[in-house]
């Protein structure tokens, strides 16, 4: 059975750095590509980052690119989500997701969701 | 980068009725590299469709997609209680992989 368990979530002030955790199990983590995708209180999906099995590859969204890094430690199957300079517009719960495999023919729809983790920033 | 515009923005229907969302892209998705996610208050989403037409695992055969192009068709055939809910599209042809706003299935 597929896991995937957020961690890391909390308050923090504007400027403020959180890295949150991401914590996979049952599947073959270092073969699929990850993403995370946030949701701001009452309002849709927006996708942030994702990164490729091998952590070769990263991609990011304008509004986060140059503050949040994306990477992932294949040899404890976690992902993770460094966020810096953190501005109240982050304020969203974020999903750690997984992708379908490479060779599917559609590699980066997510099939499987974490629960979330929420992040609040606020002075 | 695709802009992806949901409508309507809000649907109310009463279960048994058909249901007919739709997905309009800012520049044509290649390959018809779009998914459909149906997100229930206080879960996750949960993946129905993807390459426009292909139903995920599990899902039942009264959730269909169609199109192509700029536009997309997400068609629930016979709404039952368990289907109203938030419905997203994705393109994820290249990045971004944006999603559209939403549009919230609600009983009537």
């Amino acid at each position: 059975e597929v896991r995937l368990l957020e961690s890391g979530g909390g308050l923090v002030q504007p400027g403020g750095s959180l890295r949150l955790s991401c914590a996979a199990s049952g599947f073959a983590f270092s073969r699929y590509a990850m993403t995370w995708v946030r949701q701001a209180p009452g309002k849709g999906l927006e996708w942030v980052s994702a990164i490729s099995g091998s952590g070769g590859s990263t991609f990011y969204a304008d509004s986060v690119k140059g503050r949040f890094t994306v990477s992932r430690d294949n040899s404890k199957n976690i992902l993770y989500l460094q966020m810096n300079s953190l501005r109240a517009e982050d304020t969203a719960v974020f999903y750690c997701a997984k992708y379908l495999p490479e060779d599917s023919g559609s590699p980066r729809v997510v099939d499987y969701w974490g629960q979330g983790t929420l992040v609040t920033v606020s002075s | 980068e695709v802009v992806l515009t949901q409508s309507p923005g809000t649907l109310s229907l009463s279960p048994g009725e058909r249901a007919t969302l739709s997905c309009r892209a800012s520049q044509s998705v290649n390959s018809g590299q779009l998914a459909w996610y149906q997100q229930k208050p206080g879960q996750p989403p949960r993946l129905l469709i993807y390459a426009a037409s292909t139903r995920a695992a599990g899902v039942p055969d009264r959730f269909s997609g169609s199109g192509s192009g700029t536009d997309f068709t997400l068609s629930i055939s016979r709404l039952e209680p368990e289907d109203f809910a938030v419905y997203y599209c994705q393109d994820y042809d290249d990045s971004p992989y944006n999603f559209g706003q939403g549009t919230k299935l609600e009983i009537k």
